[in-house]
């Protein structure tokens, strides 16, 4: 069965640190990763997609990586803001383009000031 | 151009009786997705759509649920005889197509909540 993983669920740090988050899947066979930002009671925002030929994606402070051969991806967030605050949400697509997402949980991240 | 547009943002509905979800993809878009998210649970997969075609409704209820993107207009997510198990926030994407780096990618409308009392 084809299931993705986050840990830790919640996760708190001061402001200016520097952290990573994570996600695990099941099947290395994937076609991408995709990271989205998700604040309460909005929708999703995508932060980077990473195709499945791809090692890692960087944009600003954010840089998330994939290694298919061990099913794990992580997102790393540098100096971290109170503005950072929200769920973070790792999604793989397997079964080809037209495949749909498959989401984990969550890390819901709280930058305090 | 203007994002996935979902609407209502928000809905209420006393159980039994029907709730209808819209969602009008991105501008040039043809692939629709619906997702829901149960309280404290992550998004699951429900339905993806063509234009006038239903591609892959692996994840939708087999009772009193259905979708459909017409030719013209929004896509609608159809709750019949809704129950309490129904209290959801339901997500919409859009894709503008399958090939191509950055062409499979979704876009997520802002979502319905929908209360069942």
């Amino acid at each position: 069965k084809q299931e993705v993983t986050q840990i830790p669920a919640a996760l708190s740090v001061p402001e200016g640190e520097n952290l990573v988050l994570n996600c695990s899947f099941t099947d290395s066979a994937i076609y991408n990763l995709q990271w989205f930002r998700q604040d309460p009671g909005k929708g999703l925002t995508s932060l980077l997609l990473i195709q499945s030929s791809q090692r890692e994606q960087t944009s600003g402070r954010l840089n998330a990586s994939l290694d298919k051969s061990s099913g794990r991806s992580t997102l790393y967030i540098a100096a971290s803001q109170p503005g950072d605050s929200a769920t973070y949400l790792c999604a793989v697509k397997w079964g080809g383009s037209q495949g749909n997402l498959i989401f984990g949980k969550g890390t819901k991240l709280s930058v305090k000031p | 151009n203007a994002g996935v547009m979902q609407n209502p943002r928000h809905l209420v509905r006393r159980r039994g009786q029907e709730a209808r979800l819209r969602c009008s993809p991105m501008k040039g878009h043809s692939h629709v997705y619906w997702y829901r998210q149960l309280p404290e649970e992550g998004l699951k997969f429900m339905v993806y759509l063509q234009k006038e075609n239903i591609i892959d409704e692996s994840g939708m209820p087999k009772e009193r649920f259905s979708a459909e993107f017409p030719k013209e207009g929004p896509s609608i997510l159809r709750i019949q005889q809704v129950v309490r198990g129904d209290s959801a926030a339901y997500f919409c994407a859009s894709s503008p197509g399958t090939s191509g780096s950055g062409k499979n990618i979704q876009y997520f409308g802002a979502g319905t909540r929908l209360s069942v009392l």
